[in-house]
């Protein structure tokens, strides 16, 4: 088991460009969270996905995110266009479908907006 | 507004005693509660949990208690390890939330050989 695997590792990008953080899940995981760490909020939801469908997206904090699931081993999370206050380390994790199940995270994204 | 939290930033530690790190939470909705210790430079990785339907729950050097009436849960490690030094992050699940999952801030924990 590999685990959840995410990339970038690591994201430069200068203020008002796109970027596209991908993750992806453990095999026959059937939930998939972003998370998004800071300073000052700590690990807040961004968005989570149960069988590829967008669930809950209320901790999207702007329309300049945006994020898919196109099948089940694969998501992205897109800013565009990107600001210095997206800084953060952006976390994915997966669960199976059994309620109580711990999500598993991945390594994450750590993400500089310049 | 934070429906939980971890009012303690930092816990320092000797190695040997015991580390209580606490969390409080404020959502009565809340029936699911999990320990999740996190590295540098690496994800949060699954530690304890504990179901509503008890107060206590034991994994080798981990404890976790649940006071459901006053909203408050905590971990206790014992004995401390220098390898425990971690954050560790409270977190929360509630009814029909599926595993989605309200964290802490988290509290950094210092063991001192």
């Amino acid at each position: 088991d590999a685990g959840v695997i995410q990339s970038p590792r690591h994201e430069v990008t200068e203020m008002g460009q796109e970027v596209t953080l991908r993750c992806k899940p453990i095999s026959g995981h059937n939930s998939l969270f972003w998370y998004r760490q800071t300073m000052m909020r700590g690990l807040e939801l961004l968005i989570y996905f149960n069988n590829n469908v967008p669930i809950d997206d209320s901790g999207m904090p702007e329309d300049r995110f945006s994020a898919k699931m196109p099948n089940a081993s694969f998501s992205t999370l897109k800013i565009q266009p990107s600001e210095p206050r997206d800084s953060a380390v952006y976390f994915c994790a997966s669960s199976p479908r059994k309620l109580e199940s711990p999500l598993h995270f991945g390594n994450g994204t750590r993400l500089t907006v310049t | 507004d934070q429906q939980v939290k971890q009012n303690s930033p930092s816990l320092s530690v000797q190695e040997g005693r015991i580390s209580i790190l606490n969390c409080d939470y404020t959502n009565s909705m809340f029936d699911y509660f999990l320990w999740y210790k996190k590295y540098p430079a690496e994800g949060p990785t699954f530690l304890i949990s504990i179901s509503s339907i008890k107060d206590k729950n034991e994994d080798g050097r981990f404890t976790v208690f649940l006071n459901k009436s006053a909203k408050h849960l905590s971990l206790h490690i014992v004995p401390s390890q220098p390898g425990d030094s971690a954050v560790y992050f409270c977190a929360a699940s509630g009814i029909n939330a599926g595993n989605m999952l309200t964290f802490g801030g988290g509290t950094r924990l210092m063991v001192k050989p």
